[in-house]
C-alpha cells in the first residue's frame, strides 16, 4: 500500500534556528502533497497545499515566508520552519495522494519543539 | 458552507464494549467519505472509505455506516480493546472540476479502560 514516510519525527531546536521536515512517498509519486498542523486535543489544520514544479498554495493566516515549502520532485516536499519561536512548537504532519485503495495517507508526523 | 462535525467529542468505556461514534456533515459535491484512527503522536491511518453508494463497510472490529440521505455517518466499535484508544476522524471529500477538496472533522478522543 501507499507508505509515507515524514522525518524527523522529533525535533528540538533553539529559539531563532530554521528546521526542515521531509515528507516522502515511498512507492507513488504525489504531484500534490499537504501539510498541518496539529495542536495538542485538537484536530489538524491545513497549513498549505504542496504542488510539484510550482509554488506552494497556503491557507488564510499562515505565513508563507516562515513556513517555507519546497515540492521539487514527485516524491518529496519539505516543510521549513523559518526563525522558529516556541509558539511554533507543534505537531507538524504530511500527506499525499495515495489511490483510491489508500486514500489519503499520512506520514508519521513530527514533533517540534522550539526551546 | 461545507463543515464536518464528529459527536462526542471524547467517551471513555470499558474493555470489551461496544461504542459508536457519530459524524455529520454538510459537505457538496460529495465523493467519499473516511474515517481515520490517529494513535496520540502518530499519524492518521485510514480504516474504511465510503462511497455515496455504500451502506455499510467493516475492518475487523471497525463497521462504518453512511446515510447519503441525512448525511450521517457513524462508526461502531466492537468488543474495544486498550489499543482503540485514540482519536478518530471524520474525513469527507468532495470534488469538483477534477479537483479534491478535504474536510476534517474536530475527531472524537475515545479512550478504553481495563
Amino acid at each position: 500500500g501507499a507508505v509515507v514516510s515524514q522525518h524527523p519525527s522529533r525535533v528540538i531546536c533553539k529559539s531563532g534556528t530554521s528546521v526542515k521536515i521531509e515528507c516522502r512517498s515511498l512507492d507513488f509519486q504525489a504531484t500534490t502533497m499537504f501539510w498541518y498542523r496539529q495542536f495538542p486535543k485538537q484536530s489538524l489544520m491545513l497549513m498549505a497545499t504542496s504542488n510539484e514544479g510550482s509554488k506552494a498554495t497556503y491557507e488564510q493566516g499562515v505565513e508563507k515566508d516562515k513556513f517555507l515549502i519546497n515540492h521539487a520532485s514527485l516524491t518529496l516536499s519539505t516543510l521549513t520552519v523559518t526563525s522558529a519561536h516556541p509558539e511554533d512548537s507543534s505537531f507538524y504532519i504530511c500527506s499525499a495522494w495515495g489511490g483510491a485503495a489508500a486514500g489519503y495517507t499520512f506520514g508519521s508526523g513530527t514533533r517540534l519543539t522550539v526551546v | 458552507k461545507n463543515q464536518v462535525e464528529q459527536s462526542p467529542q471524547s467517551l471513555i468505556i470499558l474493555e470489551g464494549k461496544n461504542c459508536t461514534l457519530q459524524c455529520n456533515y454538510t459537505v457538496s459535491p460529495f465523493s467519499n467519505l473516511r474515517w481515520y484512527k490517529q494513535d496520540t503522536g502518530r499519524g492518521p491511518v485510514s480504516l474504511t472509505i465510503m462511497t455515496f453508494s455504500e451502506n455499510t463497510k467493516s475492518n475487523g472490529r471497525y463497521t462504518a455506516t453512511l446515510d447519503a440521505d441525512t448525511k450521517q455517518s457513524s462508526l461502531h466499535i466492537t468488543a474495544s480493546q486498550l489499543s482503540d484508544s485514540a482519536s478518530y476522524i471524520c474525513v469527507v471529500s468532495a470534488v469538483a472540476s477534477g479537483t479534491y477538496k478535504y474536510i476534517f472533522g474536530t475527531g472524537t478522543r475515545l479512550k478504553v479502560l481495563a
